[in-house]
């Protein structure tokens, strides 16, 4: 199993839509968690950071469900300017530090 | 004012060359990484440097070196180039002092090298 995992998608939606998508970790150790956006031969860019409480920034909400592993990111009345590549980090703390990125999920939105 | 700068930004180069690939911030952070990026689009951490310490080194080939003459700069040595190094290779930098990495990182355009 890997130790992040993101649905590719793509995930094709209508601009106004609302998307969600999730991101599984393997390691209960994991600390610290993030959502970066990529677009097409860009470099990654960091959207938010994802807390125990659930935050939130504009359209856009992040949660944490430590209990069964996962992170995620909905966003709400989608934008064509929303389309990009949407990858989830998990940060590890333990005798060395680890930074796993996964492998992303693609978002198109139509108009 | 570009915070974190690569160059260049294409390599392409013969099977069994040495190519170097320079990254520098202008942030003040302690921490610089290196990633790839492969024909997947999968991102993966190669090194990080804290401060001229290198604190994480996952396994990747010894012909990868990287080289971190001051806090600004983290540069990246390649030595007898193969097919499978072509990526794109991206240079970040975070503010996260020694061991915590917990700041978002700043990441360089990336350089596309391709191996023929």
């Amino acid at each position: 199993r890997k130790e992040v995992e993101q649905d590719p998608g793509p995930f094709n939606v209508p601009e106004g839509a609302t998307v969600a998508f999730n991101c599984t970790y393997s390691n209960s150790a994991s600390q610290s968690f993030f959502w970066y956006r990529q677009d097409c031969r860009k470099e990654p860019k960091l959207l938010m950071s994802v807390y125990s409480s659930g935050n939130e920034d504009g359209r856009f909400t992040a949660q944490l469900n430590r209990a069964s592993q996962y992170i995620s990111l909905l966003i709400r009345d989608s934008k064509l300017s929303d389309s990009a590549t949407y990858l989830c980090v998990v940060i590890l703390y333990s005798s060395a530090s680890k930074i796993i990125f996964g492998s992303g999920t693609r978002l198109s939105i139509r108009p | 004012d570009t915070a974190v700068s690569q160059t260049p930004k294409y390599l392409v180069t013969q099977m069994g060359n040495d190519k170097s690939i320079k990254c520098e911030q202008n942030l003040g952070h302690d921490t610089m990484y290196w990633y790839k990026q492969d024909s997947k689009k999968f991102l993966k951490i190669m090194f990080s440097y804290n401060n001229k310490e290198l604190i994480i080194n996952e396994t990747v080939p010894n012909r990868f070196s990287p080289k971190s003459p001051d806090k600004a700069h983290l540069n990246l040595h390649i030595n007898s180039l193969e097919l499978g190094d072509s990526a794109v290779y991206f240079c970040a930098s975070s503010q996260s002092g020694v061991r915590t990495l917990t700041d978002t990182q700043y990441f360089g355009p990336g350089t596309r090298l391709t191996v023929l």
